[in-house]
């Protein structure tokens, strides 16, 4: 039982580039969510799912997209990095929402240069 | 918008002491969460408070959900090094199913 994984670890990019960050839970948890964590800001939400097949807006959506074709699975997507969005990613999910707890992958740290 | 307030941002404790570091929320919450992050760590659940008045322990740790469900608070008795991190409160988002509204967290750092 691995819980939440992702993909990669570390990356750089240069201004303009794509990428995609995948996110991995063997739980078998409903929701799926999205974070990124800046010095000072705490955790801030871009995208969630609360199933496959779903997605919708955080607090941060700009700049990136998502995709929840698999339950397990959840992307990141962006599509043409900024500096703006060098930042530490984190997945969770959760079995329910609605407050229920959430589990956090180990994290993706992205600088664009 | 709904709002989680956690004081204070830093705490810098000698090792021995106890602190408390305490979250204030905006709205009455469902439940209230706390979340450990070590460095260079991910977030990792600690506990969940749901009643009123609730008292929970963990070892050194001390968890307290307020009568009103607005506030929360952690009390870390003789602190040690194992200690150092940041600690976030978090509770429902009560305009949207399915979300946690996150505090900014307190980072604790441990002197020897």
């Amino acid at each position: 039982n691995a819980g939440v994984t992702q993909t990669p670890k570390f990356r750089v990019l240069k201004t303009g580039q794509s990428m995609t960050l995948l996110c991995a839970q063997d739980m078998n948890h409903e929701y799926m969510y999205w974070y990124r964590q800046d010095p000072g800001m705490g955790l801030r939400l871009i995208h969630y799912s609360v199933g496959e097949g779903t997605t919708a807006k955080g607090e941060v959506p700009d700049g990136y997209n998502v995709s929840r074709l698999k339950k397990q699975n959840f992307l990141l997507g962006l599509e043409s990095a900024a500096p703006s969005q060098t930042s530490v990613y984190f997945c969770a999910s959760s079995y329910e929402g609605g407050g229920d707890t959430q589990y956090f992958g180990p994290g993706t740290r992205l600088t664009v240069l | 918008g709904q709002q989680v307030m956690q004081i204070p941002q830093y705490q810098h404790v000698q090792e021995g002491e106890d602190f408390t570091t305490y979250c204030n929320s905006s709205t009455t919450l469902s439940n209230i969460q706390w979340y450990k992050q070590r460095p260079g760590g991910h977030p990792v659940f600690l506990i969940q408070l749901v009643k009123s008045g609730e008292v929970k322990k963990q070892k050194r740790l001390t968890f307290q959900f307020g009568e009103a469900k607005k506030n929360s608070s952690l009390h870390i008795t003789a602190t040690q090094t194992t200690d150092v991190g940041t600690y976030f409160c978090a509770g429902p988002k009560t305009d949207s199913w399915g979300k946690l509204q996150f505090g900014a967290g307190t980072q604790v750092v441990v002197t020897p």
